[in-house]
């Protein structure tokens, strides 16, 4: 399997704030990299797919790069409704694999 | 717009089958380009892909959980099925099922998921 680790695992921010979070896969997956945000109670929402790729109606604030084994979503100004879960997935393989999920919280 | 929803009991005792149900609205199962599949999430903690299947082609499933998984689909070509034999206390997580486009594998829609409790 692929194994997928995000870091940080939790990261508190302001609104306002611009924040980034870290995926790295355990061998090279291409840009086959997914982004969820998950808020309480609620199933996960896609948020970026292959990489860097927005998935409509997400807004312009969120964007994602990477390729290879290394990985980064980027938040450019925090929003109240962004304090959530987010987790990222390999799309390499079939296997589904998911990071351990980054918790951002409210500074 | 496509939807899912899950269906099944919400409590099953140890040792027993947990089943569920996927009910696919605006769509069907036999579409072009998509697996089908659930993924877990126990209480507090992340997400745990069980497996998925192309309607007519293949099934994938989760390594650990591969000897007790069965994924199955629906003539109706509107649902799909869940079981996971042999349950225990582990296994208590919310189950979600999902569509997964076959190039990116991203996972979208995503039903609202179903809280399945194992105990006695």
């Amino acid at each position: 399997d692929i194994q997928m680790t995000q870091s940080p695992s939790s990261l508190s921010a302001s609104v306002g704030d611009r924040v980034t979070i870290t995926c790295r896969a355990s061998q090279s997956i291409n840009n086959y990299l997914n982004w969820y945000q998950q808020t309480p109670g609620k199933a996960p929402k896609l948020l970026i797919y292959a990489a860097s790729n927005l998935q409509s109606g997400v807004p312009s604030r969120f964007s994602g790069s990477g390729s290879g084994t290394d990985f980064t979503l980027t938040i450019s100004s925090l929003q109240p409704e962004d304090f959530a879960t987010y987790y990222c997935q390999q799309g390499y393989r079939t296997s589904l694999t998911f990071g351990q999920g980054t918790k951002l919280e409210i500074k | 717009q496509l939807q899912l929803q899950e269906s099944g009991p919400r409590l099953v005792k140890p040792s027993e089958t947990l089943s569920l149900t996927c009910t696919v609205s605006g769509g069907s199962i036999n579409s072009n380009n998509y697996y089908w599949g659930w993924i877990r999430q126990p209480p507090g903690k992340g997400l745990e892909w069980i497996g998925s299947f192309y309607y007519g082609g293949s099934t994938y499933y989760n390594p650990s959980l591969k000897s007790r998984v069965t994924l199955s689909a629906d003539t109706s070509k509107t649902q799909f099925s869940l079981k996971l034999s042999s349950v225990t206390a582990a296994d208590t997580a919310v189950y979600y099922c999902a569509r997964v486009d076959q190039l990116e594998l991203r996972v979208d829609p995503w039903g609202q998921g179903t809280l399945v409790t194992v105990s006695s």
